[in-house]
């Protein structure tokens, strides 16, 4: 199976920070990489897929970048909402294998 | 609007078996590929499960053999049953639907809020 790494597991920011949160896959998955929010009991939201496609509705802060093995999702100007937990996700092996990273953590700092 | 509601959730047995649903609104659940996900408490997601809208059906090696992924198009509902139940089984169920074919893939854009299986004597 692909693994995904995902670092730092936990970042301190403040509002208005720029956050950089780095995934890197154990082989090359093109750009089937998707980006999740998760707040705290909620269900994952969508943020970006094919690497840096930004899906309907999420706000322009939010952006991801990368191809082959290693992405990165960037919050530009981290608003209170942001605070949460993120996830990239990989889809390139067939049949299906899709793997999670281990997830992100944004608090206050 | 397009919604996804999760039930069937709850306590079972170890070694034994649960089936939990996940009802679709908006969309149609057979005209898209369907998977589940899960979430062990304090831990990250998993993905577990998914169906595509040609029916074949993929699963994790954790639930291989174990759980089937299934759905009913008249109702427009998604399925997994789960057999064999083990306690690192026990988790928060997603059901979401997934924006892809064999020559893209979008992302997970529904997501359910969640059922709580429990495995426990």
């Amino acid at each position: 199976d692909i693994q995904m790494t995902q670092f730092p597991s936990s970042v301190s920011a403040s509002v208005g920070d720029r956050v950089t949160i780095t995934c890197r896959a154990s082989q090359t998955i093109n750009n089937w990489l998707a980006w999740y929010q998760q707040r705290p009991g909620k269900a994952p939201k969508l943020l970006i897929y094919a690497a840096s496609t930004l899906q309907s509705g999420v706000s322009p802060r939010f952006s991801g970048s990368g191809s082959g093995t290693d992405f990165t999702l960037t919050i530009s100007g981290l608003q209170p909402e942001d605070f949460a937990t993120y996830y990239c996700q990989q889809a390139n092996t067939f049949p299906p294998r899709w793997t999670f990273g281990q997830g992100t953590n944004v608090e206050m700092k | 609007e397009l919604q996804l509601v999760e039930s069937g959730g709850g306590l079972v047995q170890p070694g034994g078996s649960l089936r939990v649903s996940c009802a679709a609104s908006g969309f149609t659940v057979s005209s898209n590929y369907m998977s589940w996900v899960r979430q062990a408490p304090g831990k990250g997601l998993e993905w577990v499960s998914v169906i595509y809208s040609g029916d074949s059906t993929y699963y994790a090696d954790s639930v291989k053999g174990r759980f089937t992924i299934s759905r009913d198009n008249s109702k427009n509902i998604l399925y997994l049953q789960m057999n064999s139940v083990r306690t690192e089984d026990a988790a928060v169920y997603y059901c979401s639907r997934v924006r892809g074919s064999h020559y893209y893939y979008h992302g997970m854009d529904v997501w359910g809020q969640g059922t709580t299986v429990t495995v426990s004597s």
